[in-house]
This record gives C-alpha cells, sequence and structure tokens, in this order.
C-alpha cells in the first residue's frame, strides 16, 4: 500500500531560524499520487497548507514551499524564518485521485521567540 | 460559518453498545471521508463516499458501517462498539476533482468503556 514517512517529533526552533520538515513517501498504485501539507494549529482544525498535483512543481502558502521530486519521492517542507505563530503539527499526505489521504504521523514543531 | 461539522464532539460507550458518528458539509462536495487517528499511526481512512448512496471501504473499514442518505450527511456506525475504536474520528469532504482537497471537521473523541 501507499506510504508516507516524515521528520519525528517534536521539532524545537527558535523564532527567525529556518526549518526544514523532511517527507518521503511510497506510491504503490500510482505513479505520481498528488502530494500536501495538512497543518493543525493549536486548538483548531486540521487545514490544507499547501498541494502539488504535477511531479517537479512547487507549492508555496504562508511563507513555506516543499517541491514535488519524483526521482527522490520526497515533499520536504521548508521555511527560511519561522515565527511563534508556525507552532503546530504537520502532516505530509498523498492521494490517488478522490481515494482517500494517506498521511504522514505528523510532526510537532514548537518555535519559542 | 464551518463548513464541516460533526457531532457528538466527544461521546462516551459502552462496550458491545451502538454509536452512531455524525458529520454534514456544505461546500457541496462530492466526495466524503471518514478518518481515525491515533498515536502512532496517524490518519487513517475507514469509509469514504462519492455521493449520496454511496459508501466505499478504506483501509481499515473492518467493525464499522458508513451511510451516506444524502450530498450532505455522512455517518459512521459502530455497531458493536469495543476499546479498541476509542480514538479521535475525523469528517472530511472533497471536491473530487483531480488534486482532491479535502477539509476536515474538528473531529470526534469517542472513548469506548
Amino acid at each position: 500500500g501507499d506510504s508516507v514517512t516524515q521528520t519525528e517529533g517534536p521539532v524545537t526552533v527558535s523564532e527567525s531560524e529556518s526549518l526544514i520538515i523532511n517527507c518521503t513517501y511510497s506510491a504503490t498504485s500510482i505513479a505520481y499520487p498528488n502530494l500536501f501539507w495538512y497543518v493543525r494549529y493549536p486548538g483548531e482544525g486540521l487545514q490544507l497548507l499547501l498541494k502539488v498535483i504535477t511531479a517537479g512543481q512547487k507549492g508555496s502558502s504562508r511563507g513555506f514551499e516543499a517541491t514535488y521530486n519524483k526521482e527522490t519521492t520526497s515533499f520536504h517542507l521548508q521555511k527560511a524564518s519561522v515565527q511563534e505563530s508556525d507552532s503546530a503539527v504537520y502532516y505530509c499526505a498523498l492521494n490517488n485521485y478522490a481515494q482517500g489521504l494517506t498521511f504522514g504521523l505528523g510532526t510537532r514543531v514548537s518555535v519559542f521567540p | 460559518e464551518a463548513a464541516v461539522t460533526q457531532s457528538p464532539r466527544n461521546k462516551v460507550a459502552v462496550t458491545g453498545g451502538k454509536v452512531t458518528l455524525s458529520c454534514n458539509q456544505t461546500n457541496n462536495h462530492n466526495n466524503m471521508y471518514w478518518y481515525r487517528q491515533d498515536t502512532g499511526h496517524g490518519l487513517r481512512l475507514i469509509h469514504y463516499s462519492y455521493g449520496a448512496g454511496s459508501t466505499e471501504k478504506g483501509d481499515i473499514p473492518d467493525g464499522y458501517k458508513a451511510s451516506r442518505p444524502s450530498q450532505e450527511n455522512f455517518s459512521l456506525i459502530l455497531e458493536l462498539a469495543t476499546p479498541s475504536q476509542t480514538s479521535v474520528y475525523f469528517c472530511a469532504s472533497g471536491d473530487g476533482d483531480w488534486g482532491d482537497t479535502q477539509y476536515f471537521g474538528p473531529g470526534t473523541r469517542l472513548l469506548v468503556l
């Protein structure tokens, strides 16, 4: 079956430092799945951060970026300078066209001032 | 206004009892999904639906039934609840297009004693 592996948390980083959360995937039923990053901020529900559906393309949102790399089957999430408000749990996920998402375990990120 | 709502938000059930978790969406999406989240497993797909009257098995359907009586509503039914079904359950709706983005409800915390 499909699987997603991401950086094991918790990750602690200081404000204005850079952040990278690694994500690699394995998709057995389709060559090029759609890739997503979801985020859950404290006290809020799970929401889409960004998505990329074309291999080689980059998605960005709220200062975060992720590039769909089909050669390395990776979709790492990066931000150059984090803020305290970026403290959240981040989930990498893939889907095979409307058959539900396969999630990684989530990475808890804490940003300290 | 929240587009995906779930009820109840918290539920305590007894082993062997019947539990129904309800989900309502106002996104007018064709696709709806039920996931559960457990420590060490991330979110896992239980059932999904492509529209009113349809239900499909996800990755972990055993012990669960689903019902989609209308475009807006999607229920998850535990006919004989067991302690192993203690979890947090999330409903989502999806637009069904290629690159299906899913929109999640706030979750239902279920405890089976």
